[in-house]
């Protein structure tokens, strides 16, 4: 299996445009988390899928973040308007079995 | 919530010295992971160990979930070992929801 897939891997845009990083996890994986890593924070869960469904999203800071799983394959994980302390490494990880979560090369995101 | 708290903070060593990890936390677990993130930033599994002790390699890892702690062991340390090693909890009952600890900086000098 290739592992969990992020792209794009580097991000920069401005203050105020839409941001959507993208996420496929491995097939089989019945969960799917999204984590963000920063200098000040170290890394923290955000938000967390099973089947799909959204299961626990108190990690997500504000209502300008938003998390989606349309399917079993793809997890979009969007940010609307974007501001410079959104900056950070955005990773997603998925798993089968309780425990071992594996995680993607994450998505290093920078707005100016 | 559960606390996580991983020492030394820094830690440099030569090439072929061995090493001890320790990660202390607040609450029982029943999940704990050890992860290795190399310099590139990719986050790599070593231990899924809520109890017990597992070896790998070089690398072996213990917790004893009634005293909280966890413990990662590094021996003949190559500089490939260099990173930060996380280790992270759950004690939500899911399994699911980990909590890490802020990490140990490992550089390992040529």
């Amino acid at each position: 299996d290739a592992g969990v897939i992020q792209s794009p891997r580097h991000e920069v845009t401005e203050m105020g445009q839409e941001v959507t990083l993208r996420c496929k996890p491995i097939s089989g994986h019945d969960y799917l988390f999204w984590y963000r890593q920063t200098m000040m924070r170290g890394l923290e869960l955000l938000i967390y899928f099973n089947n799909n469904v959204p299961i626990d999203d108190s990690g997500m800071p504000e209502d300008r973040f938003s998390a989606k799983m349309p399917n079993a394959s793809f997890s979009t994980l969007k940010i609307q308007p974007s501001e410079p302390r959104d900056s950070a490494v955005y990773f997603c990880a998925s798993s089968l079995i309780p425990g071992t979560q594996y995680f993607g090369p994450g998505t290093r995101l920078l707005v100016l | 919530g559960i606390q996580v708290e991983q020492s030394p903070p820094d830690l440099i060593l030569q090439e072929g010295a061995n090493s001890t990890l320790r990660c202390n936390f607040s609450d029982s677990v029943n999940n704990l992971q050890w992860f290795h993130q190399n310099p590139w930033g990719q986050l790599i599994n070593l231990f899924y160990i809520p109890s017990g002790t597992k070896q790998n390699g070089r690398l072996s890892a213990t917790t004893v979930a009634t005293e909280r702690y966890s413990l990662l062991y590094i021996s003949s340390s190559q500089t490939t070992d260099s990173g930060v090693y996380f280790c992270a909890v759950d004690s939500s009952g899911s399994a699911r929801q980990l909590t890490f600890g802020s990490g140990t900086q490992l550089t390992v000098l040529p």
